[in-house]
């Protein structure tokens, strides 16, 4: 199966901080990719849908100036935490669709705040 | 997207079959099920896909009885490596994000 590669896989940063996720397609083109959140013990929550070259479309109650999202080329999305606090700690994982509508999740990047 | 529930949770002993039944009672006609695995400080895995009847792979097996409302998905012998989350899905085969559920806690004991 395809891909999908997430960098750093955990990061521990200090309170007021930004942290930069990188989530890259490895064999393949990504139309759409898509960014998730997932506390201990509960499900995976999508954050935001981004599609190459244009802005990402946020779920309701994620704060756009707060998750950055770039989606410069079919193969690379990146998510940037922005001032990052205590409670911004999660396991972060992204996923990338390609032309045939599969779609193939990344490993998850594990973000602690101190 | 169609909302699904599943079992919080399911025990079960090495080499037995193991059986996930997820309701989705507002599957739309143009949804398929799917199935995700995911194992702690993992993203998740896709396991199987259908639209009805019976869908078989390498890993599992998936029933869809004719009106679609249900289906489930059986692991055959499962082993310890088996204890995971389960995930069923239910959305368009082209286009739309994924929305997950609970979810489904199986552990699988020696």
């Amino acid at each position: 199966g395809a891909v999908v590669s997430q960098h750093p896989s955990w990061v521990i940063c200090k309170s007021g901080t930004s942290v930069k996720i990188e989530c890259r397609s490895l064999d393949f083109q990504a139309t759409t990719m898509f960014w998730y959140r997932q506390f201990p013990k509960q499900s995976l929550m999508l954050m935001a849908t981004s599609n190459e070259g244009s802005k990402a479309t946020y779920e309701q109650g994620v704060e756009k100036d707060k998750f950055l999202i770039n989606h410069a080329s079919l193969t690379l999305s990146t998510l940037t935490v922005t001032s990052a606090h205590p409670e911004d700690s999660s396991f972060y994982i992204c996923s990338a669709r390609r032309e045939n509508n599969e779609q193939f999740f990344g490993p998850g990047t594990r973000l602690t705040v101190l | 997207l169609a909302k699904t529930t599943q079992p919080i949770s399911m025990d079960s002993y090495e080499g037995q079959e193991v059986n996930i039944t997820c309701s989705h009672n507002n599957i739309a006609t143009n949804d398929y099920i799917t199935w995700y695995q995911q194992f702690p400080s993992q993203g998740p895995r896709f396991i199987i896909q259908g639209y009805k009847t019976k869908v078989t792979n390498e890993v599992a097996s998936l029933f869809i009885p004719a009106d679609r409302k249900s289906s489930t998905l059986s692991l055959p012998r499962v082993s310890l490596s088996d204890t995971a989350v389960y995930y069923c899905l239910v959305g368009p085969l082209y286009g739309g994000e994924l929305s997950f559920g609970a979810g489904t806690t199986v552990t699988v004991r020696a």
